[in-house]
């Protein structure tokens, strides 16, 4: 099995909404990632869990909280967003750090729109 | 983060190889370089990585200039289904989990 799940697919919140995006792999990855992805620009690292522990923040607004339970699972909680925080959200797992085999997998992403 | 410059778009004819290049001029000795694709609706798919030597997988071949401050990424028989964007993304061991994509080439592929 080699498949990051992501759920919703879609998801469409107001701004004073509390959502939660999920994210699944079973691959025995001990690294997991959030990206945001605008209309045409290359994703944009959020967040990196290393052995479920927050390792790398990349300076995201406290609006976007995320959370890992445990190896398996990646949440992205968010509240109080705007508009321009719709995009593509996409999540990934890899092994971590000097494994050889380092390569990441990524979800299909959850297509988020905020009104 | 170390930088990566790859062209903006490229074309190419299907059936024919494909060589997408990438500089790498600020590169260090702890860099590996990755490549990814992303294809329309989908999210980005590991390509290839490597060091300092080339490497071939089923996928695609790397090329990593001796002084490594460039690679070219060489499809052998491009496809309609390889057009995408490629991603050339330096990945340093020390902080290994951080994977972060520059601009990228958009590939065109013509029948």
């Amino acid at each position: 099995d080699t498949e990051v799940t992501q759920t919703p697919k879609h998801l469409v919140m107001g701004m004073t909404n509390k959502k939660s995006l999920k994210c699944e792999q079973h691959m025995g990855h001990r690294a997991m990632y959030w990206y945001k992805q605008k209309a045409k620009k290359p994703p944009e690292l959020m967040f990196v869990y290393s052995y479920e522990k927050l390792s790398i923040n990349e300076s995201v607004p406290s609006r976007f909280s995320p959370e890992c339970p445990n190896s398996s699972l990646l949440n992205l909680h968010l509240h109080a967003l705007q508009p321009e925080d719709s995009a593509l959200y996409l999540c990934a797992s890899s092994h971590v750090g000097r494994q050889l085999n380092t390569e990441a997998f990524f979800g299909q992403g959850t297509r988020l729109t905020v009104v | 983060d170390a930088k990566t410059t790859q062209p903006n778009s490229m074309e190419s004819n299907e059936e024919e190889p494909v060589h997408l290049p990438c500089n790498h001029s600020t590169i260090s000795g702890t860099d590996y370089i990755h490549w990814y694709r992303q294809l329309p609706s989908q999210g980005p798919e590991y390509v290839i990585h490597g060091l300092t030597s080339n490497v071939n997988n089923r996928m695609a071949s790397l090329a990593i200039a001796e002084d490594r401050k460039s690679s070219t990424l060489i499809l052998h028989r491009a496809t309609l289904r390889d057009a995408a964007v490629y991603y050339c993304i330096l990945r340093d061991v020390r902080y290994g989990n951080k994977l972060v994509f520059g601009a990228g080439t958009i590939l065109r592929v013509k029948s």
